[in-house]
């Protein structure tokens, strides 16, 4: 049973565009809530991470947007650039507010066209 | 560099053989995390230490694997009679302990098993 489903898949976006990345969550317990950048060969590297007591976090270009009610969240990347292009994965965890046991999506490949 | 590091970085082994990985952590970080990440998808859970007690054991640790972090510094990862099924990313990460905390992952090491 999947836990986080996260979507899309794969995209593509133009530089400078906006590009928009969803993830959904079951378990009402998870209360942590990162997204990670992975390169090839790489290990992934925190981005940005949110917790339920605020609907939005931005740093940078980089904006989580969280919906409690909905159990979703969502990365927006503004201003994308080629450099940004790597996978993405969003992730939720439930050990009040820490980083223990994360879940993970599936990823998404993000791929900017200069 | 004061990220996590992962020993080593790439290990091919014949089906049935021992393996041994380690990691070692952030300095400061009491918590220690192994995840498996196989190609196409998340990183999936295995194991984390607080200190030198291993704290919780995902259902995907079979017997054959096993998790040591002796002084509650470094850790090792070792799986036995290896199967091909095990060929994959083995992550390791790091956080503090407590609720504002972030996990932070090492390279990782790709196990094939031939």
């Amino acid at each position: 049973q999947q836990q986080v489903k996260q979507s899309p898949q794969s995209l593509i976006v133009q530089k400078g565009g906006i590009s928009i990345i969803n993830c959904a969550y079951e378990n009402t317990a998870f209360d942590y809530f990162p997204w990670y950048q992975q390169f090839p060969g790489k290990g992934p590297a925190l981005l940005i991470a949110i917790r339920p007591d605020v609907s939005e976090k931005k740093e940078g270009r980089f904006t989580i947007s969280f919906n409690k009610s909905a159990k979703q969240f969502s990365l927006h990347i503004m201003d994308s650039q080629p450099g940004d292009s790597a996978t993405y994965f969003c992730a939720a965890s439930g050990s009040r507010g820490g980083a223990d046991g994360l879940t993970f999506g599936k990823g998404t490949h993000l791929i900017i066209q200069p | 560099d004061t990220g996590v590091s992962q020993d080593p970085r790439h290990k091919i082994t014949k089906r049935g053989q021992n393996v041994t990985f380690r990691c070692d952590p952030i300095s400061e970080h009491n918590r220690l995390y192994w995840y498996r990440q196989t190609l196409g998808q998340g990183p999936e859970f295995l194991t984390y230490f607080q200190n030198e007690a291993q704290l919780e054991k995902s259902r995907l640790l079979s017997d054959r694997f096993s998790a040591e972090r002796p002084k509650g510094s470094f850790s090792t990862l070792e799986i036995q009679r290896t199967e091909q099924g095990d060929s994959a990313m083995y992550l390791c990460a790091s956080s503090l302990m407590g609720m504002n905390t972030e996990a932070f992952f090492g390279q990782g090491t790709r196990l094939t098993v031939v």
